[in-house]
Protein backbone atom coordinates (compact mmCIF):
# COMPACT_ATOMS: atom_id res chain seq x y z
CA UNK A 1 0.00 0.00 0.00
CA UNK A 2 1.62 2.99 -1.15
CA UNK A 3 0.60 6.01 1.38
CA UNK A 4 2.53 8.64 -0.03
CA UNK A 5 2.49 8.71 -4.66
CA UNK A 6 4.07 10.85 -6.68
CA UNK A 7 2.67 9.85 -9.85
CA UNK A 8 4.79 11.97 -12.26
CA UNK A 9 8.06 9.97 -12.43
CA UNK A 10 9.94 13.42 -14.38
CA UNK A 11 9.40 16.67 -15.29
CA UNK A 12 10.95 18.82 -17.77
CA UNK A 13 10.55 23.17 -17.59
CA UNK A 14 12.59 25.83 -18.86
CA UNK A 15 15.18 27.98 -16.75
CA UNK A 16 13.38 30.98 -15.78
CA UNK A 17 10.07 29.11 -15.37
CA UNK A 18 7.58 27.54 -12.91
CA UNK A 19 8.38 23.60 -11.83
CA UNK A 20 5.65 22.52 -10.01
CA UNK A 21 5.72 18.75 -8.01
CA UNK A 22 3.32 17.22 -6.41
CA UNK A 23 2.72 14.53 -3.70
CA UNK A 24 -0.86 12.46 -3.00
CA UNK A 25 -0.85 10.73 0.80
CA UNK A 26 -3.47 8.71 2.13
CA UNK A 27 -3.21 8.46 5.81
CA UNK A 28 -4.87 11.06 7.41
CA UNK A 29 -2.72 10.95 10.16
CA UNK A 30 0.77 12.12 8.38
CA UNK A 31 1.14 15.46 9.81
CA UNK A 32 4.31 16.70 8.76
CA UNK A 33 5.36 16.79 5.28
CA UNK A 34 9.35 17.14 3.80
CA UNK A 35 10.59 17.61 0.51
CA UNK A 36 14.00 16.14 -0.01
CA UNK A 37 16.21 17.00 -3.39
CA UNK A 38 18.54 14.08 -3.97
CA UNK A 39 21.60 14.22 -6.96
CA UNK A 40 23.14 11.19 -8.77
CA UNK A 41 25.56 9.45 -6.30
CA UNK A 42 24.81 11.27 -2.97
CA UNK A 43 22.02 10.39 -0.35
CA UNK A 44 18.57 12.96 -0.27
CA UNK A 45 18.95 15.95 1.34
CA UNK A 46 16.15 18.06 3.13
CA UNK A 47 14.83 20.63 1.34
CA UNK A 48 11.82 22.14 2.78
CA UNK A 49 9.05 21.06 5.36
CA UNK A 50 5.69 21.84 6.22
CA UNK A 51 3.27 20.95 9.30
CA UNK A 52 0.01 20.06 8.57
CA UNK A 53 -1.40 22.89 10.96
CA UNK A 54 0.26 25.35 7.91
CA UNK A 55 -1.32 25.20 4.13
CA UNK A 56 2.03 27.17 3.19
CA UNK A 57 5.78 27.00 4.24
CA UNK A 58 8.31 29.42 1.46
CA UNK A 59 12.30 29.28 1.71
CA UNK A 60 13.51 31.52 -1.13
CA UNK A 61 12.49 30.33 -4.51
CA UNK A 62 11.04 27.25 -2.57
CA UNK A 63 7.56 26.93 -1.38
CA UNK A 64 5.45 23.82 -0.34
CA UNK A 65 1.65 23.93 -0.30
CA UNK A 66 -0.60 21.85 1.53
CA UNK A 67 -4.19 20.70 1.00
CA UNK A 68 -5.06 18.61 3.42
CA UNK A 69 -8.83 18.27 2.43
CA UNK A 70 -7.51 16.78 -0.88
CA UNK A 71 -4.61 15.25 1.02
CA UNK A 72 -2.23 16.97 -1.79
CA UNK A 73 1.19 19.02 -1.06
CA UNK A 74 3.07 20.37 -3.82
CA UNK A 75 6.67 21.84 -4.36
CA UNK A 76 6.83 25.12 -6.32
CA UNK A 77 10.22 26.23 -7.83
CA UNK A 78 10.74 30.02 -9.05
CA UNK A 79 12.66 30.35 -10.85
CA UNK A 80 13.71 27.30 -11.68
CA UNK A 81 17.55 27.20 -12.70
CA UNK A 82 19.56 24.41 -14.21
CA UNK A 83 20.86 23.22 -10.77
CA UNK A 84 17.37 22.22 -9.33
CA UNK A 85 17.73 19.46 -11.50
CA UNK A 86 17.44 16.45 -9.72
CA UNK A 87 14.90 13.89 -8.15
CA UNK A 88 12.76 15.34 -5.82
CA UNK A 89 11.45 12.68 -3.04
CA UNK A 90 8.13 13.58 -0.79
CA UNK A 91 8.18 12.37 2.74
CA UNK A 92 5.36 12.30 5.88
CA UNK A 93 5.46 11.47 8.82
CA UNK A 94 3.39 11.14 12.32
CA UNK A 95 4.70 13.13 15.43
CA UNK A 96 5.20 16.01 14.24
CA UNK A 97 8.73 17.92 13.24
CA UNK A 98 10.04 16.02 17.18
CA UNK A 99 9.50 12.67 14.65
CA UNK A 100 12.17 10.55 15.30
CA UNK A 101 12.88 9.95 11.59
CA UNK A 102 10.62 7.31 10.57
CA UNK A 103 9.52 8.61 7.13
CA UNK A 104 7.46 7.48 4.70
CA UNK A 105 8.26 8.60 1.10
CA UNK A 106 6.66 8.64 -2.39
CA UNK A 107 8.93 7.18 -5.32
CA UNK A 108 10.57 10.73 -6.67
CA UNK A 109 10.15 12.78 -9.55
CA UNK A 110 13.17 13.77 -11.97
CA UNK A 111 13.46 17.13 -12.84
CA UNK A 112 14.93 18.48 -15.45
CA UNK A 113 15.70 22.20 -16.17
CA UNK A 114 16.61 23.12 -19.68
CA UNK A 115 18.83 26.21 -19.93
CA UNK B 1 25.14 20.08 7.09
CA UNK B 2 26.11 16.93 9.35
CA UNK B 3 27.70 14.34 6.82
CA UNK B 4 26.95 10.35 7.05
CA UNK B 5 29.09 8.29 5.08
CA UNK B 6 28.06 5.12 3.28
CA UNK B 7 30.61 2.30 1.84
CA UNK B 8 30.45 0.60 -0.20
CA UNK B 9 28.88 2.80 -3.01
CA UNK B 10 28.21 0.02 -4.87
CA UNK B 11 28.59 -4.16 -4.48
CA UNK B 12 28.01 -7.46 -7.15
CA UNK B 13 27.90 -10.63 -5.05
CA UNK B 14 27.00 -14.24 -6.34
CA UNK B 15 23.98 -15.67 -4.63
CA UNK B 16 24.46 -17.40 -1.37
CA UNK B 17 27.33 -15.16 -0.36
CA UNK B 18 26.84 -12.35 2.76
CA UNK B 19 27.23 -8.84 2.02
CA UNK B 20 28.19 -5.71 4.67
CA UNK B 21 27.25 -2.04 4.45
CA UNK B 22 28.86 0.04 6.40
CA UNK B 23 26.65 3.50 7.58
CA UNK B 24 29.22 6.47 9.56
CA UNK B 25 27.97 9.48 10.86
CA UNK B 26 31.19 11.24 10.70
CA UNK B 27 30.89 14.76 12.41
CA UNK B 28 28.18 14.00 15.04
CA UNK B 29 27.25 11.08 16.93
CA UNK B 30 23.69 9.23 15.64
CA UNK B 31 22.23 7.47 18.69
CA UNK B 32 19.70 6.45 15.98
CA UNK B 33 20.15 4.81 12.48
CA UNK B 34 17.54 4.00 9.78
CA UNK B 35 18.24 1.45 6.65
CA UNK B 36 15.69 2.16 3.83
CA UNK B 37 15.43 0.11 0.63
CA UNK B 38 14.62 1.10 -2.83
CA UNK B 39 13.38 -1.32 -5.78
CA UNK B 40 13.67 0.45 -9.25
CA UNK B 41 10.89 3.21 -9.86
CA UNK B 42 9.78 2.45 -6.16
CA UNK B 43 10.07 4.59 -3.42
CA UNK B 44 12.44 4.50 -0.45
CA UNK B 45 10.91 1.90 2.04
CA UNK B 46 11.93 1.71 5.70
CA UNK B 47 13.52 -1.45 6.40
CA UNK B 48 14.52 -0.77 10.32
CA UNK B 49 15.39 1.49 13.08
CA UNK B 50 19.22 1.07 14.53
CA UNK B 51 19.79 2.07 18.15
CA UNK B 52 22.93 2.49 19.43
CA UNK B 53 23.70 -0.31 21.96
CA UNK B 54 20.33 -2.26 21.46
CA UNK B 55 18.54 -4.23 19.07
CA UNK B 56 17.19 -2.91 15.80
CA UNK B 57 13.35 -2.77 15.15
CA UNK B 58 12.36 -4.34 11.81
CA UNK B 59 9.38 -2.45 10.01
CA UNK B 60 6.70 -5.58 9.43
CA UNK B 61 7.77 -7.74 6.24
CA UNK B 62 11.92 -6.96 6.68
CA UNK B 63 12.94 -10.60 7.91
CA UNK B 64 15.62 -10.24 10.78
CA UNK B 65 17.68 -12.60 10.27
CA UNK B 66 18.68 -11.96 6.46
CA UNK B 67 19.06 -7.89 7.70
CA UNK B 68 20.91 -7.82 10.58
CA UNK B 69 22.18 -4.59 11.86
CA UNK B 70 24.82 -4.00 14.08
CA UNK B 71 24.84 -0.35 15.92
CA UNK B 72 27.58 -0.86 18.34
CA UNK B 73 28.83 2.77 18.33
CA UNK B 74 27.21 5.86 17.86
CA UNK B 75 29.01 6.40 14.64
CA UNK B 76 28.77 3.53 12.92
CA UNK B 77 25.83 0.99 11.62
CA UNK B 78 26.17 -1.69 10.00
CA UNK B 79 23.37 -3.56 7.75
CA UNK B 80 24.80 -6.84 6.82
CA UNK B 81 22.42 -9.07 4.20
CA UNK B 82 22.91 -12.62 4.75
CA UNK B 83 22.60 -15.87 1.98
CA UNK B 84 21.72 -12.41 -0.65
CA UNK B 85 19.49 -13.96 -3.99
CA UNK B 86 19.08 -11.90 -6.62
CA UNK B 87 15.92 -10.48 -5.53
CA UNK B 88 17.37 -8.65 -2.70
CA UNK B 89 19.64 -6.66 -5.40
CA UNK B 90 18.21 -2.97 -4.81
CA UNK B 91 19.64 0.27 -3.67
CA UNK B 92 20.19 0.48 0.22
CA UNK B 93 20.50 3.65 1.71
CA UNK B 94 21.22 4.85 5.45
CA UNK B 95 20.18 8.16 7.48
CA UNK B 96 21.51 9.19 10.84
CA UNK B 97 19.42 11.84 13.08
CA UNK B 98 21.38 14.48 14.81
CA UNK B 99 20.34 13.91 18.59
CA UNK B 100 17.81 16.15 20.40
CA UNK B 101 16.76 17.67 16.70
CA UNK B 102 13.75 17.33 14.57
CA UNK B 103 13.19 15.13 11.84
CA UNK B 104 15.09 17.60 9.31
CA UNK B 105 18.03 16.76 11.10
CA UNK B 106 18.05 13.30 9.36
CA UNK B 107 21.03 13.29 7.15
CA UNK B 108 21.59 10.67 4.16
CA UNK B 109 23.95 8.39 3.18
CA UNK B 110 24.57 8.21 -0.37
CA UNK B 111 23.64 4.91 -0.47
CA UNK B 112 25.06 1.65 -1.68
CA UNK B 113 23.57 -0.63 -5.51
CA UNK B 114 23.73 -4.27 -4.80
CA UNK B 115 23.78 -6.29 -7.51
CA UNK B 116 23.19 -10.11 -6.80
CA UNK B 117 24.08 -12.28 -9.44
Amino acid sequence: DQQVKQNSPSLSVQEGRISILNCDYTNSMFDYFLWYKKYPAEGPTFLISISSIKDKNEDGRFTVFLNKSAKHLSLHIVPSQPGDSAVYFCAASVGGSSNTGKLIFGQGTTLQVKP
Amino acid sequence: GAVVSQHPSWVICKSGTSVKIECRSLDFQATTMFWYRQFPKQSLMLMATSNEGSKATYEQGVEKDKFLINHASLTLSTLTVTSAHPEDSSFYICSAQTPGQGVEKLFFGSGTQLSVL
